[in-house]
Order: C-alpha cells, then structure tokens, then sequence
C-alpha cells in the first residue's frame, strides 16, 4: 500500500527565506503525488501534482516540486517565503492517475517571521 | 470559494446519536468524495461517489454510510457516533471520475461529547 512520510510537523522560515517542505512517498506502482495547502478555517487547495512527464513541477503561488524516484521523494520548495505563505501543508499519492482515494502525510505546519 | 458547500459548519452531538453531513458540489461536478481530518489518524479518505454511483472506498467505518442523490448533492451519516469521531469531515467533487482536480468544501467540524 501507498504512504506518505512528512518530515518535519511544523517548519520555521524568515519572510523572504528559501521554503523547503519535505516529502517521501511509498509506493508499489508508479505514483501519483501532490501538494495541498490548508489555510485556517478553509478547506484544501490543489498548489501542485505530478502525474507523468516532466520531472520539476511547477504550481501556484511560486511553488514548485520535484519528483526524484531514486530518491523517492517529492519535496516542494519556494524560493521567497511571503507571510501569506504560512498554512499547513500536505503532501498525497495515489496509485491510480488521479483525485481518488488520496492517501495524505500528515501536514506540515510552515510558520513564517517578519 | 472552492463552489463546494458543506453544511452544518459545525456540530456538538452527544455519543450514540446520528447525524447527517451535507454536501453539495460545484456546478456539473460529477464526483463527491468524503474525507475525514482528526488529530489521531491524519487526513483519511473515506469513500467517492459518481453520478450516484459508489466508487471507490477507503477507511469508512461500518456505521458511516453515505449516498449521492439524483441532483448530486451527498450525504453522509454517521451513527452510534462515538467521542473518536469527533474530527473535521471534508467534502470534495470533481467534474469526472477521478482523473480533474478535486475542489475542497470548508468542511464540518463535529464534536462528540
């Protein structure tokens, strides 16, 4: 079965700092993975997936991931945290090529300072 | 505003009653999916239904139940509630079957005393 390893339940950045949210998948197929973000009070928000093709993901918000299979891993990264950045953040794989059944890590809490 | 709706926002219940969770997708949304968010198990899926159809299901518990109706809404009840259910029960739809993106709704909070 497929799981989700979230390294790191909350991280702290400088407005203005490198964003670097970590993720390692599992998976006995080819996966499917993707990053969401949750604001306080909201729901769940689609900033990125990868599906097949290119290996460097590009998404909203000036996020951006990279699936690394040798690595297993999928992390996302931001070049410039901006405040409106903090919200937690998961990261999800699936084994079939789309939304259903989604396993999810367990977030990332990403805080940042002025 | 994801255009999916859910409602009640929130809920307190006592243990062993049953309540209903609403939810109505976006517009020609296809798809509703429920999931459930509590601090002990994370973000869990729990089933997906497709034009009134079931379609897949995950880690839903043999007192939770849910359906689509004709007009796509869904519900999804939950029964003999216990103080472990109390968690934040999300609702998703998308347009097909699985494969376009899945909108999120705010959710329902539900609190079992």
């Amino acid at each position: 079965a497929q799981s989700v390893t979230q390294l790191g339940s909350h991280v702290s950045v400088s407005e203005g700092a490198l964003v670097l949210l970590r993720c390692n998948y599992s998976s006995s197929v080819p996966p499917y993975l993707f990053w969401y973000v949750q604001y306080p009070n909201q729901g769940l928000q689609l900033l990125l997936k990868y599906t097949t093709g290119a290996t460097l993901v590009k998404g909203i918000n000036g996020f951006e991931a990279e699936f690394k299979k040798s690595e297993t891993s999928f992390h996302l990264t931001k070049p410039s945290a901006h405040m409106s950045d903090a919200a937690e953040y998961f990261c999800a794989v699936s084994e079939v090529e789309g939304f259903q059944k989604l396993v999810f890590g367990t977030g990332t809490r990403l805080l940042v300072s002025p | 505003d994801s255009g999916v709706t859910q409602t009640p926002k929130h809920l307190i219940t006592a243990t062993g009653q049953r309540v209903t969770l609403r939810c109505s997708p976006r517009s020609g949304d296809l798809s509703v999916y429920w999931y459930q968010q509590s601090l002990d198990q994370g973000l869990q899926f729990l089933i997906q239904y497709y034009n009134g159809e079931e379609r897949a299901k995950g880690n839903i518990l043999e007192r939770f139940s849910a359906q689509q109706f004709p007009d796509l809404h869904s519900e999804l009840n939950l029964s003999s509630l216990e103080l472990g259910d109390s968690a934040l029960y999300f609702c998703a739809s998308s347009a097909t079957e699985g494969r376009t993106e899945a909108f999120f709704g705010q959710g329902t909070r539900l609190t079992v005393v």
